[in-house]
């Protein structure tokens, strides 16, 4: 098993383009889970999803913000404008069960590390 | 969900067991304890888990109190590959539920 993949590792970019960051989440896994971590504000859930579908993005931070999963097998998270504001580390993981009811919870993908400049 | 309150940071020398605490004063009958941890550039891991008793595995030691209000991540052999922020959660396990972790303790294994 791969673990949940993540891509891509590091984004610079400048303010005012789109970002695009991609996830795709172990197999069989039914719930996937994006993250956004700074040093001011740690670890922020900003939405999951259940069977694809989106079930809670109250932690997107504004409207310039998407997420989609067109299929089980991939999500993006997708910032346009992006703002300096923006530059953190986004995590995606993943749930063998909605609610991380599963033994081990969540599984982490490796991050991407995004600078806005 | 409950509320954990964690030390901010500690050490521990590398051999010895590093004992991490969290409390959890709040917590209700039907919320579990749950560890992670998060080593540098990386995303968080999973450790343990518990609900009322003690539990173990290959990783760590889980000690829960009697009246659930706080418990004990222990790693019984730390090596300097433990330093890492550890984080505490408790959560009811249902849909709709999910992780939100907070700032956690910073361990680092000393030489």
């Amino acid at each position: 098993d791969a673990g949940v993949i993540q891509s891509p590792r590091h984004e610079v970019t400048e303010m005012g383009q789109e970002v695009t960051l991609r996830c795709k989440p172990i197999s069989g896994h039914n719930s996937l889970f994006w993250y956004r971590q700074t040093m001011m504000r740690g670890l922020e859930l900003l939405i999951y999803f259940n069977n694809n579908v989106p079930i809670d993005d109250s932690g997107m931070p504004e409207d310039r913000f998407s997420a989609k999963m067109p299929n089980a097998s991939f999500s993006t998270l997708k910032i346009q404008p992006s703002e300096p504001r923006d530059s953190a580390v986004y995590f995606c993981a993943s749930s063998p069960q909605a609610g991380g009811q599963g033994a081990s919870g969540y599984t982490f993908g490796s991050g991407t590390r995004l600078t806005v400049v | 969900d409950a509320k954990t309150t964690q030390p901010p940071s500690m050490d521990c020398a590398e051999g010895r067991a590093a004992n991490l605490p969290c409390n959890h004063s709040t917590i209700s009958g039907n919320e579990y304890v749950y560890w992670y941890r998060q080593i540098h550039s990386q995303g968080p891991q999973y450790i343990i888990h518990g609900l009322k008793n003690n539990e173990t595995n290959e990783m760590a030691s889980l000690i829960i109190t009697e009246d659930r209000k706080s418990s004990t991540l222990i790693l019984p052999h730390a090596t300097l590959r433990d330093t890492a922020v550890y984080y505490c959660i408790v959560r009811v396990v249902r849909t709709g539920n999910q992780f939100y972790f907070g700032t956690g303790t910073s361990l680092t294994v000393i030489p």
